[in-house]
């Protein structure tokens, strides 16, 4: 079958750094997502990997190793505002996306 | 703003109403998706559209019922739902659903089935 492992929830201090894992199994890959979620709204998109390494997006940076089916999230200089759910999702050989059930990132003063 | 609206943002039915859900586009989009987000779980795939025709139905009940009359509009219809329907409804547009692209969400419908 294929999956997305994500934490269920997380907890950090403002100003802080927050790393959000997340594993896949998918057949094939096509690229990896990161979503943010705030409650009642809808996900927006975050970031895009397709190759190894790392890819920083001003206070966000996202980082892949195809070879271990393994992604983060990296956060940095936590704000109030950045708590929300984060959701990792993988394209397969069929160009479907295979979501992960979200991280819930709480931020606290 | 996203560029991708829907109405209702809440909705509230017994199990023997009709209703329907509407999505618009204003990205110049060719694909559009139904998704269902319930708690806690992952987003659950429903229906895909490239250029008005359907190209996936992911094992979706038939009192669900999709109609895409333009690349901008997508439509799902409800009809003798359950319990279980109850969820998050959140309709999607890309570029294409043959190139993996970015997807754009809508706000979601909240659906309360009694």
């Amino acid at each position: 079958g294929q999956n997305i492992d994500q934490p269920t929830e997380m907890t950090a201090t403002e100003g802080a750094i927050v790393q959000i894992n997340c594993t896949y199994q998918t057949s094939g890959f096509n690229g990896l997502f990161w979503y943010q979620q705030h409650a009642g709204e809808a996900p927006t998109f975050l970031s895009y990997n397709v190759l190894d390494g790392l890819e920083e997006k001003g206070r966000f940076s996202s980082f892949l190793s195809r070879s271990k089916g393994y992604s983060y999230l990296l956060l940095k200089e936590l704000q109030m505002k950045d708590s929300a759910s984060y959701l990792c999702a993988v394209g397969n050989s069929n160009y479907q996306l295979i979501w992960g059930a979200g991280t819930k990132l709480i931020i606290k003063p | 703003e996203t560029g991708v609206t829907q109405t209702p943002r809440h909705l509230v039915m017994g199990m023997t109403n009709k209703k329907s859900l509407k999505c618009e586009q204003h990205l110049g989009h060719n694909a559009m998706y139904w998704y269902k987000q319930s708690a806690k779980k992952p987003l659950e795939l429903m229906f895909v559209y490239n250029f008005k025709e359907q190209t996936e139905n992911n094992s979706v009940p038939s009192r669900f019922s999709p109609e895409c009359p333009n690349s901008s509009h997508l439509f799902l219809h409800l009809h003798t739902l359950q319990p279980e329907d109850s969820a998050l409804y959140l309709c999607a547009s890309s570029q294409d659903s043959l190139a993996l692209g970015t997807q754009y969400f809508g706000p979601g419908t909240r659906l309360l089935v009694l």
